[in-house]
């Protein structure tokens, strides 16, 4: 069955830092790949998607890239600051649904 | 100007009971979502509606009914609530099956 794994739980990286969060999937290949982000008390919201022919997408300070050999994606978000500090969710698109990771709660150290 | 909105925001209830959660976006997208986030984070796909058509239906108990009266909302009934339905319930639509989700605020269910 598909499964999805993102690193680590948790992850605490000093603020001004480039904060890297991965995602890694197996047993399918899917068209392309999300990353949300989530606060407590809030739902997800999306951030961005990359196809499976693109390598690398970015927006602002965000960086997302897509190594379909791997079945890996890596989320950066470089020059982190406090307000940064959120669950980040990754999500794949398998038939007519999509599947979250557990998702990576980052925590930008002040 | 919410985009997708849910209702109510929290639910504490017995055991035994049966309750509704309403959602509605004015996206105007075509599909609409119930997902399940458990104590663990995990966010899980219940169902998912496409144009008043249910298009997914993950092994979920029949307890649990959604209905789409109409493309902008997607309710969820759910008889003989038990202590592990405790957990937030949050809506979603997309333009397209599979799409970029756009989720609501979340209801958070607690049952005793």
């Amino acid at each position: 069955s598909q499964k999805i794994e993102q690193n680590s739980e948790a992850l605490n990286i000093q603020e001004g830092k480039t904060a890297t969060l991965t995602c890694n999937y197996t047993n399918y290949s899917p068209a392309y790949l999300q990353w949300y982000r989530q606060d407590p008390g809030r739902g997800p919201v999306f951030l961005l998607l990359i196809r499976e022919n693109e390598k690398e997408k970015r927006k602002e300070r965000l960086k997302v890239t897509f190594d379909t050999t791997l079945k890996q994606s890596l989320f950066h978000i470089t020059a982190s600051q406090p307000a940064d500090s959120a669950t980040y969710l990754c999500a794949l698109n398998r038939d007519d649904k999509i599947i979250f990771g557990k998702g990576t709660r980052l925590h930008i150290l002040p | 100007d919410t985009a997708v909105s849910q209702t109510p925001k929290y639910l504490v209830t017995q055991m035994g009971n049966d309750k509704s959660i309403k959602c509605e976006q004015n996206l105007g997208h075509d599909t609409m979502y119930w997902y399940k986030q458990d104590s663990k984070k995990f966010l899980k796909i219940m169902f998912s509606y496409n144009n008043k058509e249910l298009i997914i239906n993950e092994t979920v108990p029949n307890r649990f009914s959604p209905k789409s009266p109409d493309k902008a909302h997607l309710n969820l009934h759910i008889n003989s609530l038990e202590l592990g339905d405790s957990a937030v319930y949050f809506c979603a639509s997309s333009q397209d099956r599979s799409d970029t989700q756009y989720f609501g605020p979340g209801t958070r269910l607690t049952v005793l």
